[in-house]
């Protein structure tokens, strides 16, 4: 079993509209929690650390389930450039230095 | 600050070689790590650090080494490179101290193995 599973998508939606990825993982010790951004071709970036309370930036909204093991992106008013693939990361149950990425979500945010 | 660099960008090698992906940061970060990436799948994790002298094998180390003189620098050796390795590496660095580890990645290198 993958430590992070992630639905690949496509997502295809118009601008403006209101988005939510979710993500599942198999370490119930985790305790470090991240979305990354990854354009095509690119390296990620960072995107927003995800807490236990739920947290917001902006137009994006990261929730932990820890009860559910799964983690959830919500983007509003989505925009061209939010174009890109979104990646889920968790660390490790026994070793908080390791870190299990996600294949990625890929948005695709049309005019 | 330039964050995190990595060279080659690109590199063909041919089964057998050997060949070391340079890294390095200046943001005087504790913790580096490499990762490749291939189509469909997520970063895997290859080898990382926490310091200076310390490095711990990560998902997928085997057929790579790594040594960490420095603070700086985090270099990753291809002893007898596959075609298995053909992958876009990535590096990544993080600050341990202040909260979770949010890593910042260099450029990237595509390495194909022929």
């Amino acid at each position: 079993r993958k430590e992070v599973e992630q639905d690949p998508g496509p997502f295809n939606v118009p601008e403006g509209a209101t988005v939510a990825f979710n993500c599942t993982y198999s370490n119930s010790a985790s305790q470090s929690f991240f979305w990354y951004r990854q354009d095509c071709r690119k390296e990620p970036k960072l995107l927003m650390s995800v807490y236990s309370s739920g947290n917001e930036d902006g137009r994006f909204t990261a929730q932990l389930n820890r009860a559910s093991q799964y983690i959830s992106l919500l983007i509003r008013d989505s925009k061209l450039s939010d174009s890109a693939t979104y990646l889920c990361v968790v660390n490790g149950e026994y070793n908080f230095n390791k870190f299990y990425f996600g294949s990625g979500t890929k948005l695709n945010v049309k005019p | 600050n330039a964050g995190v660099t990595q060279t080659p960008k690109f590199q063909v090698l041919k089964t057998g070689q050997s060949m070391t992906l340079q890294c390095a940061q200046d943001m005087n970060h504790e913790y580096m790590s490499w990762y490749r990436q291939d189509p469909g799948m997520g970063l895997r994790l290859i080898h990382y650090s926490v310091g200076a002298g310390i490095t711990d094998q990560g998902e997928v180390p085997n057929g790579y080494n790594v040594s960490r003189s420095t603070t700086e620098d985090f270099p990753l050796r291809l002893l007898s490179a596959a075609p298995s390795q053909t992958s876009v590496y990535f590096c990544a660095s993080s600050p341990v101290r202040g909260g979770p580890y949010t890593q910042y990645f260099g450029p990237g290198t595509r390495l194909t193995v022929l």
